[in-house]
């Protein structure tokens, strides 16, 4: 049974540096065609794709926010972590890790919301 | 960027069909893949590669892809469907995720 959990993250102010984990059990991302996702989503708004890494270290990033962010794997503890730097009130949104299949991301996280202000 | 356009609502009779749509130049060239979300709750993946249904996912929930255009089809439609319904999609010259901007459907 594949689940994943993102950590909550203490009280981010703007311009800080976010931090999130993803926690993850019943798949490995040392399997080929493997990939772990980061999708946001603004109170009452639409998804937001944000990063993804490959069971080879491959990584995409949106292209929107490509410079803020950072996204590694430490496959033997289980473990995505997204960085997003320079957070702004803006980015104040669900965070949510899903596990990607080929093409789709068929398990997703509970996600947690993250609250920037000062 | 690659874009994909979702109508912001579609509404729908108890019973009876709804289709959603997903527009993005030569969409039909790439699979697509819907997923459902209620209220308070993570996405579901109801719909992928275009026409496949995931294990426990109703025969109802059906979709199509062609052209420039993917399309989600409920049949029968029943309150519990009542939800926001994502598409989703990959810029093959990026290899970007994309998804749209979400259609709420509504059970009236």
């Amino acid at each position: 049974q594949i689940t994943l959990k993102e950590s909550s993250p203490t009280p981010v102010k703007p311009t800080q540096t976010l931090t999130l984990t993803c926690t993850f059990s019943g798949f490995s991302l040392s399997t080929s065609g493997v990939g772990v996702g980061w999708i946001r989503q603004p109170p009452g708004k639409a998804l937001e794709w944000l990063a993804l890494i490959y069971w080879d270290d491959d990584k995409r990033y949106s292209p929107s926010l490509k410079s803020r962010l950072t996204i590694t794997k430490d496959t033997s503890k289980n473990q995505v972590v997204l960085t997003m730097t320079n957070m702004d009130p803006v980015d104040t949104a669900t965070y949510y890790c899903a596990h990607l299949e080929y093409r789709d991301f068929d398990y997703w996280g509970q996600g947690t919301l993250v609250t920037v202000s000062s | 960027s690659y874009e994909l356009t979702q109508p912001p609502s579609v509404s729908v009779s108890p019973g009876q069909t709804a289709s959603i749509t997903c527009s993005g130049d030569k969409l039909g060239d790439e699979y697509a893949s819907w997923y459902q979300q209620k209220p308070g709750q993570s996405p579901v993946l109801v719909i992928y590669q275009d026409t496949k249904r995931p294990s426990g996912i109703p025969e109802r929930f059906s979709g199509s892809n062609s052209g420039n255009t993917a399309t989600l089809t409920i049949s029968g439609t029943q309150a519990m469907d009542e939800a926001d319904y994502y598409c989703q999609a990959w810029d093959s010259s990026t290899e970007d995720v994309v998804f749209g901007g979400g259609t709420k459907l509504t059970v009236l």
